[in-house]
């Protein structure tokens, strides 16, 4: 699976979008951008995914650059509970070896 | 409500005992996991298992072991051979789409082993 890079911290004002950005330059054409957040010390939060174009939901946005080789997670209001660390995740659909991959993702901090 | 769950939250062991860690799912998903996270980083995959009576190593399964006998549960044990057992337990589930890949995980709210 793809490895990506994320930057290790950010911060956010309250009410502002969030944006996180994600580099995946290895990625292949058959693995998709996984998104998940975790608050401190509860489990992984499924937040998004994508193969090729945006996708919106109630959570986020992502938006997935034309080449695929950057990613970018967009929380449009953001909180003070959405202060958390956030994963960027590339793979697969695997028929037989399902696993996420989680690197040390992006802790966000949204102030006041 | 469905969900997965895991207990206990909190475990203390003394070092050089066997102990057990349990994950429910009430969901009917088909996968079910067990990640490992250490303080400032992120997961790493011990075991997992897309089927009843069958479970794979994942990248640390070293000092770990595993049973799948019912669909809704896939219970770790962290045997004495775990050098550093000490960490952040989270048990995982997906459910399997007719495509025969599978969706999104979706997490239990994890145990917290502390080997004194």
């Amino acid at each position: 699976d793809a490895k990506t890079t994320q930057p290790p911290s950010m911060d956010c004002a309250e009410g502002r979008a969030a944006n996180l950005p994600c580099n995946h330059s290895t990625i292949s054409g058959n693995e998709y951008v996984y998104w998940y957040r975790q608050i401190h010390s509860q489990g992984p939060q499924y937040i998004i995914h994508g193969l090729k174009n945006n996708e919106t939901n109630e959570m986020a946005s992502l938006i997935i650059t034309e080449d695929r080789k950057s990613s970018t997670l967009i929380l449009p209001h953001a909180t003070l509970r959405d202060t958390a660390v956030y994963y960027c995740i590339v793979r697969v659909a695997h028929f037989n070896n399902n696993d996420m991959r989680f690197g040390a993702g992006t802790r966000l901090t949204v102030k006041p | 409500d469905g969900g997965i769950t895991q207990s206990p939250k909190y475990l203390f062991r003394k070092e050089g005992q066997n102990v057990t860690l349990s994950c429910e799912q009430n969901l009917n998903h088909d996968a079910m996991y067990w990640y490992r996270q250490d303080p400032g980083q992120g997961l790493r995959l011990i075991y997992y298992s897309q089927i009843v009576n069958d479970f794979q190593k994942g990248d640390i399964a070293e000092g770990y072991s595993v049973s799948r006998e019912k669909k809704e549960s896939f219970p770790l044990t962290v045997t004495s051979a775990q050098k550093n057992p000490t960490a952040f337990y989270l048990c995982a589930s997906s459910t399997r789409k007719t495509s025969g890949t599978y969706n999104e995980q979706f997490f239990g709210p994890g145990t917290r082993l502390t080997v004194l």
